[in-house]
């Protein structure tokens, strides 16, 4: 069974940082890019940033572009999202996510951020 | 940058057929995806490459893509399918791109 587990949400300062986790089991990471996507509260989905299976090649959105930073550990079996320069706007619960079809089939249960001092 | 614009909302009798429509500039170009979201949980693939459905998605959701226009259909809508729902596409200069959402409410 796949399952995605993220951690590391919490209470944000405005210019500070938080560092996102995901676990995943039950397929072969190192197979699959992976992607966060993240939903404010009351609003709808948005894409954030996106990893190749090699870790390779990441791609952001570009309200995160040059204060996000998206990892992974294929030995470890783990995504990772540095998030820096938080700004109130990134308040939202951030979803480890990823598929094959280009559709997102699996979805983690989202770690929330809240970014207020 | 790419937008796929939805209706807000869409109302269905129970056993009616929910259409949802989702626009963007030469989507049909591009693979569509739909995701249902109930409130308190992540969403889930109902839809992707247009038509397909996941292992496990009942046979009432359908989709389409042509054009401008990607459509979700639920036939004979039930109680259970209210929720919110996300049309998403791919496009190579803005990567993944998520619908604005719709709220399907069965009356």
């Amino acid at each position: 069974e796949v399952q995605l587990l993220e951690s590391g949400g919490g209470l944000g300062q405005p210019g500070g940082s938080l560092r996102l986790s995901c676990a995943a089991s039950g397929f072969t990471f190192s197979s699959y890019a992976m992607s966060w996507v993240r939903q404010a509260p009351g609003k709808g989905l948005e894409w954030v940033s996106s990893i190749s299976a090699s870790g390779g090649n990441t791609y952001y959105a570009d309200s995160v572009k040059g204060r996000f930073t998206i990892s992974r550990d294929n030995s470890k079996n783990t995504l990772f999202l540095q998030m820096n320069s938080l700004r109130a706007e990134d308040t939202a619960v951030y979803y480890c996510t990823f598929g094959g079809g280009m559709g997102f089939d699996y979805w983690g249960q989202g770690t929330l951020v809240t970014v207020s001092s | 940058s790419y937008e796929l614009t939805q209706p807000p909302s869409v109302s269905v009798s129970p056993g009616q057929t929910a259409s949802i429509s989702c626009s963007g500039d030469k989507l049909g170009d591009k693979y569509a995806s739909w995701y249902q979201q109930k409130p308190g949980q992540s969403p889930v693939l109902v839809i992707y490459q247009d038509t397909k459905r996941p292992s496990g998605i009942p046979e009432r959701f359908s989709g389409s893509n042509s054009g401008n226009t990607a459509t979700l259909t639920i036939s004979g809508t039930q109680g259970m399918d209210e929720a919110d729902y996300y049309c998403q596409a791919w496009d190579s200069t803005t990567n993944y791109v998520f619908g604005t959402g719709t709220k399907v409410t069965v009356l």
